[in-house]
């Protein structure tokens, strides 16, 4: 089983509409959660952290389940620059143990059409 | 504000060259992250460098070396190039506080093209 699975895409979505992606990882002790944005041939950038209690930045909603060991994103209102590839991103390490590497998921890609 | 920079953004080299690969992390990042990312691939994590130590190792080729060095940068050394070596190679750097997340932001990538 891969350390971070995300669903598979590729998500075609109307100007407008509202999409979530999920995303799940396998180490109970992970403490750390992020959604990176990737543009073609681009660098991920981060999106947002994800905290424990689940955090909002505009359109953009992440939550975290730590008992089903889940993360989501919840994207409102999709813009047509909003189409790109989203990845899940978890750092397997308790906090402040060091500096072991993130782990990507496959990344989900979303389209978004006029 | 400062970025990741990454040098050279474009590289082309023979089979069975060498090449190198240069990351500035973001002033006072402790980590650096070395990532390969193919076609249509997730970004595979190579190696890691906390204080200008090697901290991680992941899928990097024996082929493949690196180290941190004292101003924090980092260099990607490969000998010995294979046409499969022809990727997007990111480098992220991050601070490590030990109370918060450990965010990473990444350069802008340089891609390596083996003929």
């Amino acid at each position: 089983r891969k350390e971070v699975e995300q669903d598979p895409g590729p998500f075609n979505v109307p100007e407008g509409a509202t999409v979530a992606f999920n995303c799940t990882y396998s180490n109970s002790a992970s403490q750390s959660f992020f959604w990176y944005r990737q543009d073609c041939r681009k660098e991920p950038k981060l999106l947002m952290s994800v905290y424990s209690s689940g955090n909002e930045d505009g359109r953009f909603t992440a939550q975290l389940n730590r008992a089903s060991q889940y993360i989501s994103l919840l994207i409102r209102d999709s813009k047509l620059s909003d189409s790109a590839t989203y990845l899940c991103v978890v750092n397997m390490s308790p906090l402040g143990s060091g500096n072991t590497p993130l782990v990507f998921g496959k990344g989900t890609r979303l389209s978004v059409i006029a | 504000a400062a970025g990741v920079i990454q040098s050279p953004r474009h590289l082309i080299k023979e089979k069975r060259e060498t090449a190198t690969l240069k990351c500035y992390p973001i002033p006072r990042h402790d980590t650096v992250y070395w990532y390969q990312q193919g076609p249509g691939q997730d970004p595979q994590f190579l190696i890691s460098f906390y204080e200008k130590m090697q901290s991680d190792k992941g899928s990097i080729p024996d082929r493949f070396s690196a180290q941190q060095f004292s101003d924090y940068h980092s260099e990607l050394n490969m000998s010995s190039l294979e046409l499969g070596d022809s990727a997007l190679y990111f480098c992220a750097s991050s601070f490590i506080p030990g109370t918060a997340n450990t965010e990473a932001f990444f350069g802008q990538g340089t891609r390596l093209t083996v003929v």
